[in-house]
């Protein structure tokens, strides 16, 4: 069972490059969220998702869009990277409404040169 | 706005001394408060929720408790397999975000 899947797992981009992260889960869930975590700051929320075809903003939206066009794939995409972006992404999916829990993929180190 | 504050930042602990690990948080009204365990280089991982003040939850040598204004996390006579950071989390009622305090670092010395 591979559960929330995230690629790539590394990359390094130089400013003003774009970029789509993937997230993938085989579990059903309806939720998916996109978080970046910081030394110091935490795991802090960008966007996140209720269902398929819907988005919204989190804490720190600005610089990132999103798409969920298919429910088990949540993409994240940088138009114009700076390097303020560079951070470990995390993925998360939740069933919704029956359980609450977060399960999270295994991250994404961006560096932004 | 919602708010979580996680205490001590940092914590070292010999075997089998036991401590407890604080959340403090801000919400308009609770739904849900969740701890995440997270090892270096991974993804956190699921330990508790707690939905309401009074409510207990026991993992192993791990207990959650909960009021209205802060979460504890007790570790009992801890190993050196529990280092790790410990997250909180708090969900709001009609949102569906999940907030983030900073994590405690927890060493675990043999």
């Amino acid at each position: 069972n591979a559960g929330v899947t995230q690629t790539p797992k590394f990359r390094v981009l130089k400013t003003g490059q774009s970029m789509t992260l993937l997230c993938a889960q085989d579990m059903n869930h309806e939720y998916m969220y996109w978080y970046r975590q910081d030394p110091g700051m935490g795991l802090r929320l960008i966007h996140y998702s209720v269902g398929e075809g819907t988005t919204a903003k989190g804490e720190v939206p600005d610089g990132y869009n999103v798409s969920r066009l298919k429910k088990q794939n949540f993409l994240l995409g940088l138009e114009s990277a700076a390097p303020s972006q560079t951070s470990v992404y995390f993925c998360a999916s939740s069933p919704g409404a029956t359980n609450e829990k977060l399960f999270f993929g295994s991250g994404t180190q961006l560096s932004v040169l | 706005e919602d708010q979580v504050t996680q205490s001590p930042e940092a914590l070292r602990l010999q075997e089998g001394e036991s401590s407890s690990l604080n959340c403090s948080y801000t919400v308009s009204g609770l739904r849900g408060l969740f701890w995440y365990r997270q090892d270096p280089g991974k993804g956190p991982e699921f330990l508790f929720t707690l939905y309401s003040a009074g409510e207990e939850k026991e993992k192993e040598r791990l207990k959650a408790t909960l009021t209205k204004k802060e979460s504890f996390l007790h570790i009992t006579a801890p190993k050196p397999e529990d280092s790790a950071t410990y997250l909180c989390a708090v969900r709001s009622s009609g949102t569906y975000k999940y907030i983030f305090g900073t994590g405690t670092r927890l060493k675990v010395l043999a």
